[in-house]
């Protein structure tokens, strides 16, 4: 069974701050993928990144970056730098190397103040 | 920039009517999508459609939820007696393969009054 878990149900924080949003997953395959998605207020969800498992390079992009830790089973991803525009609600997903629909974890809904 | 299209927007409709909701998927897309999100809650599978046939499909995609590609263009989800537990967002999504990043629509929202 594959599940996605994302502990922290809301997060707020001052704008101009780093914010970590965890996520933990279980699966019982070697190859599969993980997901970042946003869901800003207007609804629609925004692909961020796909890793696949035999792939642990941490990744940048801009004021975001992705930590894969195989040995915790995470794939935290980290704003720096925080502004109002990255509230949002954020996914954390997964899918098996042998399926193709893609698991969602329940989300972290992000707070930007300013 | 290839875009998800999904029509309508906003679909009301009344208990035990039948709905279709509609989707462009990007057109060099191999696989196809139904996720739906009630309201606060996660977004779940629904199915997943591939060669013109359905290749997975969740619990909640029972009996009273069926998909088609009728034209090689469009991607319809039809919800036959619709109930008030089917309001929620639904979402298409397309992907050019396996494993690769689902592309999804805006989403229709579906109320179920």
């Amino acid at each position: 069974a594959q599940k996605v878990t994302q502990a922290q149900t809301e997060i707020s924080v001052v704008e101009k701050e780093d914010v970590t949003l965890d996520c933990v997953y279980e699966t019982r395959d070697t190859t599969y993928y993980l997901f970042w998605y946003k869901q800003p207020p207007s609804g629609e969800l925004v692909f961020l990144i796909r890793r696949n498992s035999f792939d642990e390079q941490n990744e940048i992009s801009g004021r975001y970056s992705w930590n894969f830790q195989k040995s915790t089973s995470s794939f935290n991803f980290t704003i720096t730098a925080s502004q109002v525009v990255d509230s949002a609600v954020y996914f954390c997903a997964l899918s098996e190397g042998r399926d193709d629909k893609i698991i969602f974890g329940k989300g972290t809904r992000l707070h930007i103040l300013p | 920039e290839p875009e998800v299209t999904q029509t309508p927007s906003h679909q009301v409709t009344q208990m035990g009517q039948e709905v279709i909701l509609r989707c462009v998927p990007i057109s060099n897309h191999l696989y196809f999508y139904w996720y739906r999100q009630i309201l606060g809650q996660k977004v779940e599978f629904l199915v997943s459609f591939y060669n013109n046939e359905i290749s997975e499909k969740s619990e909640i995609f029972d009996d009273q939820f069926s998909v088609e590609r009728p034209d090689g263009s469009n991607f319809t989800l039809k919800i036959r007696s619709t109930k008030l537990e089917d309001s929620a967002m639904y979402f298409c999504a397309s992907s050019p393969d396996l494993n690769t990043e689902a592309f999804f629509g805006q989403g229709t929202r579906l109320t179920v009054v």
